[in-house]
């Protein structure tokens, strides 16, 4: 198993531009979510869903969009990327119930 | 949403045995307590969870006293790996994400 795999690993954007970050888990995972991670932060939840199809908003969810049209994958777009989104964006799986969840690498992105 | 208050930092020397307590005075009786790993540039990785009394697995110990407003994860014998940042999560994961927050965790340094 490759557990959760996330593209890129890195990304410099300008102001503006859209863009994709991918995330996809070969668990067969029910509940996916994204967090971003502010240099000496913790990680706040942005999206998260519970089953493909569903999904909802974290803590923090204004400026990404989210969608779970498989199971295999979570993709998490932002359409206008500001200054503000500068972070290191994790994205996590996990199974049923209250198992742990499984965080993949991580994306570094930078807004310019 | 069960808020919880860790140490900022903590030192430690090789071999030396590590506790971190963290503070959750409103935890609910749904709750349960999990605590995870972090290393630079990585994602969080699940180290414990437990709901009262004591856990142990391979790794480290968890310890909750019966009125459950705190606990207490006990890594024996730490190493220089063990250099990382511990946080601690509070919240009923089988009822969804939106309960699980994390904090700015403990950055533990382990030294030589």
């Amino acid at each position: 198993n490759a557990g959760v795999t996330q593209t890129p690993k890195f990304q410099v954007l300008k102001t503006g531009q859209s863009m994709t970050l991918q995330c996809a888990q070969d668990m067969n995972h029910e509940y996916m979510s994204w967090y971003r991670q502010d240099p000496g932060m913790g990680l706040r939840l942005i999206h998260y869903s519970v089953g493909a199809g569903i999904t909802d908003q974290g803590e923090v969810p204004n400026g990404y969009n989210v969608s779970r049209s498989t199971t295999e994958d979570f993709p998490l777009r932002l359409l206008s990327a500001a200054p503000s989104q500068t972070s290191v964006y994790f994205c996590a799986s996990r199974g049923q119930g209250r198992d742990e969840q499984f965080f993949g690498p991580g994306t570094r992105l930078t807004v310019l | 949403l069960a808020k919880t208050t860790q140490p900022i930092s903590m030192d430690s020397y090789e071999g030396q045995e590590v506790n971190i307590t963290c503070s959750h005075n409103n935890i609910a009786t749904n709750d349960y307590i999990t605590w995870y790993q972090q290393f630079p540039s990585q994602g969080p990785r699940f180290i414990i969870q437990g709901y009262k009394t004591k856990v142990t697995n391979e790794v480290a110990s968890l310890f909750i006293p019966a009125d459950r407003k705190s606990s207490t994860l006990s890594l024996p014998r730490v190493s220089l790996s063990d250099t990382a940042v511990y946080y601690c999560l509070v919240g009923d994961t089988d009822s969804g994400y939106s309960t699980l927050t994390f904090g700015k965790g403990t950055m533990l340094l382990v030294s030589p």
